[in-house]
């Protein structure tokens, strides 16, 4: 399993500012993951952070508004760039790890993104 | 394509049984997963199934596939306020990282 811890937990920003968000887990893992959950919404992925490599992003996702940092096997940074309030938003870290006979997806708790 | 729906509220009485239902698309899907999330937390998985069974128990939780309609159903036995949340189904073919969520479906018991 995974421990994965977020930081911040929430956050309200001025439109036109950006937040880094920080993600830390308990264990080495090959790839690490981030979504965004808007407000009634499914998760959605953004990128897929590898340690040592640029991340690579979805479709409808670009490195100019969500610069992603992997400096180590246990860590990462997403950054929410010159902020509008349709960024307003969870997002959340995952990554995978071996399971209950299976290999299974652990997330963090989770930034709570408000743009005003 | 790759879609996955799920109905968006569901409101049981506590100590009845709910069942959240879900439809995928991706019939190469190899596992399908329940994942929870409670307010104010990340998701946590539940339960999962593999695409090659029809059925599985694990305590109050039972999860139905029928892979000819691509439908996934979650029955929650004997519901109770804790179970309130948002539980999201989820698809993922083996040797890929990728997860497909639904859209989530609110849970609300009423004690």
């Amino acid at each position: 399993s995974a421990v994965i811890s977020q930081k911040p937990s929430r956050d309200i920003c001025q439109r036109g500012t950006s937040l880094t968000i920080q993600c830390q887990v308990d264990s080495q893992v090959t790839m690490m993951f981030w979504y965004r959950q808007q407000p009634g919404q499914s998760l959605t992925l953004i990128a897929t952070a590898n340690q040592g490599s640029e991340a690579t992003y979805e479709s409808g996702f670009v490195i100019d508004k969500f610069p992603i940092s992997r400096p180590n096997l246990t860590f990462s940074t997403l950054t929410v760039s010159n902020m509008s309030p349709e960024d307003s938003s969870i997002y959340l870290c995952s990554v995978e790890s071996a399971g209950r006979g299976l290999t299974e997806a652990f997330f963090g708790q989770g930034t709570r993104l408000t743009v005003v | 394509g790759e879609d996955v729906e799920q109905s968006l509220f569901l409101s049981v009485r506590e100590g009845d049984s709910s069942v959240i239902n879900c439809t995928y698309t991706d019939s190469s899907s190899t596992y399908l997963y329940w994942y929870k999330q409670e307010p104010g937390a990340g998701l946590q998985l539940l339960t999962y199934i593999f695409s090659n069974m029809d059925m599985k128990q694990d305590q109050r939780l039972t999860v139905l596939l029928n892979k000819k309609d691509k439908h996934l159903s979650l029955r929650i036995a004997d519901t109770q306020t804790g179970d309130s949340a948002i539980y999201f189904c989820a698809e993922n073919t083996s040797g890929t990282y990728k997860y497909i969520f639904g859209t989530g479906t609110r849970l609300k018991v009423l004690a």
